[in-house]
């Protein structure tokens, strides 16, 4: 099974709206934390926005914000106002620890966000 | 924000021969190190994640005879291909981390674009 789903290849968004950027995820961990990143197409990793497991309050960062559903285990990333600027892909991704202090980051297949003038 | 660079940017070279990457940790000392493997248009496929000092831990199907991951100090890891072939050829990209508070953030350098003829 996948442990983390975008199920949003490609989405379109017209400039200062919003729009909502879809994460499931899977796990039998209580504790782990969910990430997103931006990748524009110069290949660099942004951080966006981190989400603890027991988070009780949706994480913000300025125009990003996560909306976290723990029982369905979703993340979904909103962008308020958005710009030119925000075209690229974005992962979400999800860590998880182990015993021996191994961590493992597991990456979705990214949704390709292009906004529209 | 931490950072993190990768040298180096962009390499070619013929089919046999080895390839070093290096991955430094410019302002903080890094707990880990994470390597990440990148085909064009696809997500970020975890190779190996390595602690300073101890051997790295290697994901399953990644050889790890052909690629030795060295992460002598707290701010440095090596990623080498050894016997680089064409369908080595990808973006190589690490990240570095380290305890702050709750989060376990990963820091990205900008990848490494290898292309093997």
């Amino acid at each position: 099974a996948q442990k983390i789903t975008q199920t949003q290849p490609g989405m379109f968004v017209q400039e200062k709206e919003a729009v909502t950027l879809d994460c499931t995820y899977d796990t039998s961990d209580q504790s782990y934390g969910l990430f997103w990143y931006k990748q524009p197409s110069s290949g660099e990793m942004i951080f966006l926005i981190y989400q603890g497991s027991y988070d009780e309050q949706n994480a913000t960062e300025g125009r990003y914000s996560l909306n976290f559903q723990k029982a369905r285990k979703s993340a979904n990333l909103v962008i308020s106002a958005s710009q030119l600027g925000d075209s690229a892909m974005y992962f979400c991704a999800m860590r998880e620890s182990f015993s021996g202090g191994y961590q493992k980051v597991t990456f979705g297949t990214g949704t390709k966000l292009q906004v529209i003038p | 924000g931490a950072v993190v660079s990768q040298h180096p940017s962009r390499v070619i070279c013929k089919s046999g021969t080895s390839v070093k990457i290096e991955c430094r940790s410019l302002d903080f000392q890094a707990t880990t190190m994470f390597w990440y493997r990148q085909f064009p248009k696809q997500s970020l496929m975890l190779m190996a994640t390595s602690n300073e000092g101890s051997k790295a831990t290697y994901e399953q199907g990644v050889e790890k005879d052909k690629f030795l991951i060295n992460h002598a100090s707290l701010t440095l890891s090596t990623l080498t291909v050894t016997s680089a072939h064409p369908e080595d050829s990808s973006f190589y990209i690490c990240s570095a981390s380290f305890p702050r508070a709750l989060v376990d953030e990963q820091f990205f350098g900008p990848g490494t674009r290898l292309t093997v003829l």
